[in-house]
């Protein structure tokens, strides 16, 4: 009973780098989210998806990039990373039948 | 725009000291208010869902009481294990959750 799963957990990379983070769930909820969070901003939305090959712009999408070809994946592509993406990362997922999310354990990214 | 604001930022207390935590919020057409419990390196854990204004929910040392404008956790006889920071959550009629900061407790033996 995996849940929900994210990797790697810690990423160091270079700025100008392309770098994607990997969110897995095993509960087959038709939603999920990304978000990041940073000391004094709290957690904010990056994007998010109602189900396969749809997906929705949150508070924070500039600089990244979705894509949700199955159900129980929902990776996250920081296209060329700047030190400003330095963040922990947060996949969430919930079913289409109730609003409460549950989370992954967080992906911690530095960006150099 | 959906808006949290929780308060105090931090709060220190003695075992066994009860006190509450607040969640204020705007939101139009409130769908839930979700509490969350969050331990250092940890993603939130799911705590509670409050629907509609005089609901109430409970768990072990925990209470979640939800009025209009605001939401109460209110922790009785608090143990160190309940350190941790807790975040308050609204969903509305058109976004997803909108998070409030936090607050960090930090419970003394």
């Amino acid at each position: 009973d995996a849940g929900i799963t994210q990797s790697p957990r810690y990423k160091i990379t270079e700025t100008g780098r392309q770098v994607t983070l990997m969110c897995h769930q095993t509960w087959s909820h038709s939603y999920m989210f990304w978000y990041r969070q940073d000391l004094g901003h709290g957690l904010r939305l990056i994007y998010y998806s109602a189900a396969a090959d749809i997906t929705d712009k949150g508070e924070v999408p500039d600089g990244y990039v979705v894509s949700r070809s199955k159900t129980e994946n929902f990776p996250l592509t920081l296209e060329s990373a700047t030190r400003s993406q330095t963040s922990v990362y947060f996949c969430a997922s919930r079913p289409g039948t109730a609003y409460e999310q549950y989370f992954g354990p967080g992906t911690r990214l530095t960006v150099t | 725009e959906d808006q949290v604001t929780q308060s105090p930022e931090a709060l220190r207390l003695q075992e066994g000291e009860s006190s509450s935590l607040n969640c204020s919020y705007t939101v139009s057409g409130l769908r839930g208010l979700f509490w969350y419990r969050q331990d250092p390196g940890k993603g939130p854990e799911f705590l509670f869902t409050l629907y509609s204004a005089g609901e109430e929910k409970e768990k072990e040392r925990l209470k979640a009481t939800l009025t209009k404008k605001e939401s109460f956790l209110h922790i009785t006889a608090p143990k160190p294990e309940d350190s941790a920071t807790y975040l308050c959550a609204v969903h509305g009629g058109n976004t997803p959750l909108v998070f409030g900061k936090g607050t960090r407790l930090s419970v003394i033996a």
